[in-house]
């Protein structure tokens, strides 16, 4: 089965500043790589699918890129409320995998 | 609104069974793949299964499989989840979700609806 390795773990950072947080498949999935925001008690919420493609109603500041095995999620400028655990998701095939996850937390 | 309410959790012992519900309202039940996924509290997501959404495909972590069925009852807009030789390690929240496209695989699981999920207690 491909694997899915996120980094960082943890991600302290300050209001305003740019966020990345990367995620390294295994092997090639293309651009099928969703990524989903799970704040602090709350179910995940989808904010990123095909690699680049925002949900429906999340904010422009998020942004994904890449393709084949190595892909980025940026926050352009963090707030508050995205204070979360960041997954990545690959679905170019069974089983759909999760990455272990990234904390980000204000400084 | 769309919605995905999970019962049927609790505390049971090793070995013993379980069968999870996932009641779906505000969408075409029959139109979407439903998924199990799990997670620990305080530790990340483990996808445990999936089901298309005419059944025609199922799917199952190596973790469970032999274990645990999946099935749906598209008339009644349910979906469920039997778990047998429960073992410890399946201790978890365990949330239903919905896929983000009609008519498609388990496979190609993108979830866009969870439920609050129901929480999995395995111990003697």
């Amino acid at each position: 089965d491909i694997q899915m390795t996120q980094s960082p773990s943890s991600l302290p950072a300050s209001v305003g500043d740019r966020v990345t947080i990367t995620c390294r498949a295994s092997q090639d999935i293309s651009y099928y790589l969703a990524w989903y925001q799970q704040k602090p008690g709350k179910v995940p919420k989808l904010l990123i699918y095909a690699a680049s493609t925002l949900q429906s109603g999340v904010p422009s500041r998020f942004s994904g890129s890449g393709s084949g095995t190595d892909f980025t999620l940026t926050i352009s400028s963090l707030q508050p409320e995205d204070v979360a655990t960041y997954y990545c998701q690959k679905y170019n095939s069974a089983p759909p995998t999760f990455g272990g996850g990234t904390k980000v937390e204000i400084k | 609104e769309v919605q995905l309410v999970e019962s049927g959790g609790g505390l049971v012992q090793p070995g013993r069974s379980l069968r999870l519900s996932c009641a779906a309202s505000g969408f075409s039940f029959d139109d979407y793949a439903i998924h199990w996924v799990r997670q620990v509290p305080g530790k990340g997501l483990e996808w445990v299964s999936g089901i298309s959404w005419n059944s025609g495909s199922i799917g199952y972590a190596d973790s469970v499989k032999g274990r645990f069925t999946i099935s749906r009852d598209n008339a009644m807009n349910s979906l469920y989840l039997q778990m047998n030789s429960l073992r410890a390690e399946d201790t978890a929240l365990y949330y239903c979700a919905k896929d983000f496209q009609p008519r498609r695989k388990y496979d190609y699981g993108v979830f866009d609806i969870w439920g609050q999920g129901t929480m999995v207690t395995v111990s003697s």
